[in-house]
């Protein structure tokens, strides 16, 4: 099955740098690759997506980088507020059923 | 609000009790998740259903029950749980088409089961 491994498991930075969480899968018929928000004590939500036909994807200040052949995709967040605290979960998935990352607890220091 | 309703929110419950977890929605979503979020651990599958059919058992052991009536409803049915069972159990629906699942996930915001 679907092995997704997620980097780093906390990351802390000072509000306006930017902030990077990896992810790595493993198996290369995995076409979808979400990403998900979840706040403290909130339920996840998605934030931004990327399909295997396309390399990038942004959304403001969030952007998503997809590399096929290496398998391997990233979050990136520019100009961090104290907002975007939170866990951040990567997923891949194929079909049917998503397999999540372990989390990156970012922590954002006004 | 998501559209995702998921009751009851809170629930403590000693190792011999039997008691459920509701899951609703009303996306018009036809599959719906159960995960399991422990501290520090990454999100577990636990069951899955598409078109009220269970197509997803992640190893889970018997004291949890599934059962799905209809696209809107999933329950989770508790019996004889240990206290490791303690964790945030979050319920998900999404999209199908064509029986294939296509959308993102839209979770609840889940029920915190302690068991003493």
């Amino acid at each position: 099955g679907e092995n997704v491994e997620q980097h780093p498991s906390t990351l802390s930075v000072q509000e306006g740098d930017s902030a990077v969480i990896k992810c790595t899968y493993s198996d290369s018929a995995s076409n979808y690759f979400p990403w998900y928000k979840q706040e403290l004590g909130k339920r996840p939500q998605l934030i931004i997506d990327i399909r295997s036909n396309v390399g990038e994807k942004k959304d403001q200040r969030i952007a998503v980088t997809l590399n096929k052949t290496a398998k391997h995709f990233s979050l990136h967040i520019t100009e961090t507020q104290p907002e975007d605290s939170a866990v951040y979960f990567c997923a891949a998935r194929m079909g049917y059923i998503p397999t999540f990352g372990r989390g990156t607890s970012l922590i954002v220091h006004p | 609000e998501t559209g995702v309703t998921q009751t009851p929110r809170h629930l403590v419950m000693g190792m011999t009790n039997k008691k459920s977890l509701k899951c609703e929605q009303h996306l018009g979503h036809n599959a719906m998740y159960w995960y399991k979020q422990s501290a520090k651990k990454p999100l577990e599958l636990m069951f899955v259903y598409n078109f009220k059919e269970q197509t997803e058992n992640n190893s889970v052991p018997s004291r949890f029950s599934p059962e799905c009536p209809n696209s809107s409803h999933l329950f989770l049915h508790l019996h004889t749980l240990q206290p490791e069972d303690s964790a945030l159990y979050l319920c998900a629906s999404s999209p199908t088409s064509g029986g294939l699942n296509t959308g993102e996930l839209f979770f609840g915001e889940g029920s915190r089961l302690t068991v003493l």
